[in-house]
């Protein structure tokens, strides 16, 4: 199975910061990784994939980039809404494996 | 607009099997494109992945959930299922039906998300 990792597991920052979030994979999935966001309560919902393109209706302001086994998300300035738990997941094969989640507050 | 609606027990006894349909709306499990699927999280975990299966017949599963796991799809009611066999308490968790966009290759994700159904397993 390819692991997923992220970094930081948990980040604190202010409305208008910018925001990175780091997933590795144990292996190359070229540009097979997907980005979400799951708010408590909530199912996850879908901001990224292939990398680096944006989930029709997701605010500009997320971008992601990588390719390979480092990549990464992106929010340029930080809304109060996006306040959530982040998770990184590969589609190069299966099992579709998921990151651990990065959880972002206040 | 697609939606996926889970439904089935939210309690189920050890040992016995975990059965969840999941009814789609705005969409056709028919589709040419996507796969239809299960993703589960345990209350305050992260999220693993079940599975998922091609109208056609074709299945994926988690290895680790194979022997126990079968996934199926109705066509004729627009719905698909999950059976989990065996259950124990490591199976307690909130269950999610998903599409997955299978084409184009490059695009392959979950595209749409159950609001998810806690099932727990408890005598």
């Amino acid at each position: 199975d390819i692991q997923m990792t992220q970094s930081p597991s948990s980040l604190s920052a202010s409305v208008g910061d910018r925001v990175t979030i780091t997933c590795r994979a144990s292996q190359s999935i070229s540009t097979y990784l997907n980005w979400y966001q799951q708010k408590p309560g909530k199912a996850p919902k879908p901001l990224i994939y292939a990398a680096s393109s944006l989930q029709s209706g997701v605010p500009s302001r997320f971008s992601g980039s990588g390719s390979g086994t480092e990549f990464t998300l992106t929010i340029s300035s930080l809304q109060p809404e996006d306040f959530a738990t982040y998770y990184c997941q590969q589609s190069y094969n299966t099992p579709r494996t998921f990151g651990p989640g990065t959880k972002v507050d206040i | 607009q697609l939606q996926l609606q889970e439904s089935g027990p939210g309690l189920v006894k050890p040992s016995e099997t975990l059965s969840l349909t999941c009814t789609v709306s705005g969409g056709s499990v028919s589709s040419n494109d996507h796969y239809w699927g299960w993703i589960r999280q345990p209350p305050g975990k992260g999220l693993e992945w079940i599975g998922f299966m091609y109208y056609s017949g074709s299945t994926y599963y988690n290895w680790s959930l194979k022997r126990r796991v079968t996934i199926s799809v109705d066509t004729s009611k627009n719905h698909f299922s999950l059976d989990l066999s065996s259950v124990t308490a490591a199976d307690t968790a909130f269950y999610y039906c998903t599409r997955h966009v299978f084409l184009p290759m490059e695009a392959r994700h979950v595209d749409s998300w159950g609001q998810g159904i806690l099932v727990t397993v408890s005598s």
